[in-house]
């Protein structure tokens, strides 16, 4: 079935450090794919999506591409702030061709990020 | 992107008893889907909630522990029934717009049993 995979966390950074979050996924047809962030105390927000082979999402100085030919979407940040400490999720949406598709999410473990100063 | 708003944000309850969580949105959308975040935990569907139609469960969820309401296009409910333990978790509804469109999340349901 469909599945993501992402990278195990704790992630532990300092301030102005480089960022990437692996994630890779398993799916039939063409997903679309997602990254989801919560910060503590709070539910998900959409961080950025990208719909169709190398297309790349990108918001707040995240950005990720997706890659069908190694079915990775992973998610980079060139400099870590303190304020970007989160839960970073990567989920698809299925699309199965022969079924017409899916709007159900398929979510990552999650990859927990702390920024230190 | 819609408003979602859930209550309660938060709720302790006994063992045994059942707790209603409510989610309203500021805009007509034809999906809604609930979720599950156990502790430390990715999240987990529990259903897709269609206006004027039965719910549709996942595998392992079933509607006697977990009924769901979805009157009109704007709001829907859901219930844990019979609580325990297990149950303990943070509950979020969310919205969709369409394939292909990412779906927005309320700020979830914080929900502890004793």
């Amino acid at each position: 079935g469909d599945s993501v995979t992402q990278m195990e966390g704790p992630v532990t950074l300092s301030e102005e450090a480089f960022l990437t979050i692996n994630c890779t996924y398993t799916a039939t047809g063409y997903p679309s794919l997602f990254w989801y962030v919560q910060y503590p105390g709070e539910g998900l927000q959409l961080l950025l999506k990208a719909t169709k082979a190398d297309d790349k999402g990108s918001n707040k100085g995240f950005e990720a591409t997706y890659r069908k030919e190694t079915t990775s979407f992973h998610l980079e940040k060139g400099s870590v702030q303190v304020s970007d400490s989160a839960v970073y999720f990567c989920a698809l949406t299925p699309l199965h061709i022969t079924q017409g598709g899916s709007e159900k999410l398929v979510f990552g473990k999650g990859t927990k990020l702390t920024v230190n100063p | 992107s819609a408003v979602i708003s859930q209550k309660p944000s938060r709720d302790i309850c006994q063992r045994g008893t059942s707790l209603t969580i409510q989610c309203q949105v500021d805009s007509q959308v034809t999906m809604m889907f609930w979720y599950r975040q156990q502790p430390g935990q990715s999240l987990t569907l529990i259903a897709t909630a269609n206006q004027g139609s039965e719910a549709t469960y996942e595998s392992g969820f079933v509607i006697d522990k977990f009924p769901i309401s979805r009157p009109n296009l704007t709001f829907s409910t859901l219930t844990v029934s019979n609580m325990s333990p297990e149950d303990s978790s943070i509950y979020l509804c969310s919205v969709g717009a369409g394939r292909y469109q990412p779906q927005h999340f309320g700020d979830g349901t914080r929900l502890s049993i004793l």
